[in-house]
């Protein structure tokens, strides 16, 4: 079975541009995250969705972060207009509730200049 | 304020020695969580679960241990392997969501 699928796996733009950064859960998961991995805060949740509706968005820094889960097999996380702070390494991960536990891509570095 | 801490932002051991990594937690409600391993350029992966009406977990070489008084928990790693070298997170489940501490980074030195 294929794992949880991010793209790209890395991404270098100016700062100002827009950033866009894709995500396929594993088949038949109904729970998505993105996370932000940094030296100072770690992983820090930004937000999920649950049957492909957003629960908890309180992560996400500003208004210039969005994300969509357009159907059950693909989500996207937008940041616009991107600035240097925003360099980070960015995770999807997917699981099915009763299970318990989360599955990670292998993320998507990114760096604004 | 984080509700899931890892003091040690680092940790070196020797081969063939026992790694201690620990994690506290704030809220007592708490009542499961995670150890996720991650190697540079990949996403974590799953490596041990405890349950909260469990004090101890045993996989192989891993063992997870609860203390739920202290809103403690640690994961032994008995031997450590080079292969071990890694950031752990502690992680546990509030609700639908997972929340992470801050990792520490084992070394295991040959």
């Amino acid at each position: 079975d294929a794992g949880v699928i991010q793209s790209p796996r890395h991404e270098v733009t100016e700062m100002g541009q827009e950033v866009t950064l894709r995500c396929k859960p594993i088949s038949g998961h109904n729970s998505l995250f993105w996370y932000r991995q940094t030296m100072m805060r770690g992983l820090e949740l930004l937000i999920y969705f649950n049957n492909n509706v957003p629960i908890d968005d309180s992560g996400m820094p500003e208004d210039r972060f969005s994300a969509k889960m357009p159907n059950a097999s693909f989500s996207t996380l937008k940041i616009q207009p991107s600035e240097p702070r925003d360099s980070a390494v960015y995770f999807c991960a997917s699981s099915y509730l009763r299970l318990g536990e989360l599955f990670f891509g292998e993320g998507s570095r990114l760096t604004v200049l | 304020d984080q509700q899931v801490k890892q003091n040690s932002p680092s940790l070196s051991v020797q081969e063939g020695r026992i790694s201690i990594l620990n994690c506290d937690y704030t809220n007592s409600m708490f009542d499961y969580f995670l150890w996720y391993k991650k190697y540079p350029a990949e996403g974590p992966t799953f490596l041990i679960s405890i349950s909260s009406i469990k004090d101890k977990n045993e996989d192989g070489r891993f063992t997870v241990f609860l203390n739920k008084s202290a809103k403690h928990l640690s994961l032994h790693i008995v031997p450590s392997q080079p292969g071990d070298s890694a950031v752990y997170f502690c992680a546990t489940k509030d609700g639908q969501n997972f929340v992470f501490g801050p990792g520490t980074r084992l070394s295991v030195l040959p």
